[in-house]
């Protein structure tokens, strides 16, 4: 069975542009999270999808930052306009519906973001 | 304080010995408690869940204390592979408030021959 995947794997861009990362979840989990590494700090919660609706976005850093989840499925997160501060590793993780085995979460590969 | 707390390390563990790390978390009603892995440059990777009674995966040991607030990892028998770092990961808060996972740091281990 496939894992989570995760596109780019880098991205490279200058401050001001635009930028989207896209999660492709491991098939059939409706849950969907977006992660947030910054340098030197630890891993951060950024929303939640339940299929495609938006569970929790509490840690969605500021309005440059939109995820969708069309259809349920993949997901993306877009950053626009591109900031320094937002260079990181953004993870995607994936999880099974509620009472089938919830709690565990699969991640991706993650996307190395770097802002210049 | 921060939500989830561990010693950054490294903790340079002789090949073969007992390595043992805790975490501490802020909020007491929280319902669950893991152990993530994570190697330089790769995404983390569930280790073990760690439940109310201990629980034991091979070589692999964790603990829940809920009256202290921490749980806790031991590595018997280290091997060269153990080499990582292991997250401190906790579901602040009761079932009702989401399946956000908030994380530690991590633990830096260097397990040396």
């Amino acid at each position: 069975e496939a894992g989570v995947t995760q596109f780019p794997s880098h991205s490279v861009i200058e401050k001001g542009q635009t930028v989207t990362l896209r999660c492709d979840p491991i098939s059939g989990h409706d849950n969907l999270y977006w992660y947030r590494r910054v340098m030197g700090k630890e891993i951060k919660f950024l929303l939640h999808f339940v299929k495609e609706s938006k569970q929790d976005e509490s840690g969605m850093p500021n309005n440059r930052f939109l995820a969708e989840r069309t259809g349920g499925t993949y997901s993306t997160l877009k950053v626009q306009p591109a900031e320094l501060e937002d260079s990181g590793v953004y993870f995607c993780a994936s999880s099974p519906g509620w009472g089938q085995g919830t709690d565990t979460q699969y991640f991706g590969p993650g996307t190395r973001l770097t802002v210049l | 304080r921060k939500e989830v707390e561990q010693d950054p390390g490294p903790f340079n563990v002789p090949e073969g010995a007992t390595v043992a790390f805790n975490c501490t978390y802020s909020n007491s009603a929280s319902q669950s408690f893991f152990w993530y892995r994570q190697d330089c440059r790769k995404e983390p990777k569930l280790l073990m869940s760690v439940y109310s009674s201990g629980n034991e995966d091979g070589r692999f040991t964790a603990q829940l204390n809920r009256a202290s607030q921490y749980i806790s990892l031991l590595i018997r028998d280290s091997k060269l592979s153990d080499s990582a770092t292991y997250l401190c990961v906790v579901i602040l808060g009761s079932w009702a408030a989401g399946n956000k996972l908030t994380f530690g740091g991590g633990t830096r281990v260097l397990v040396k021959p």
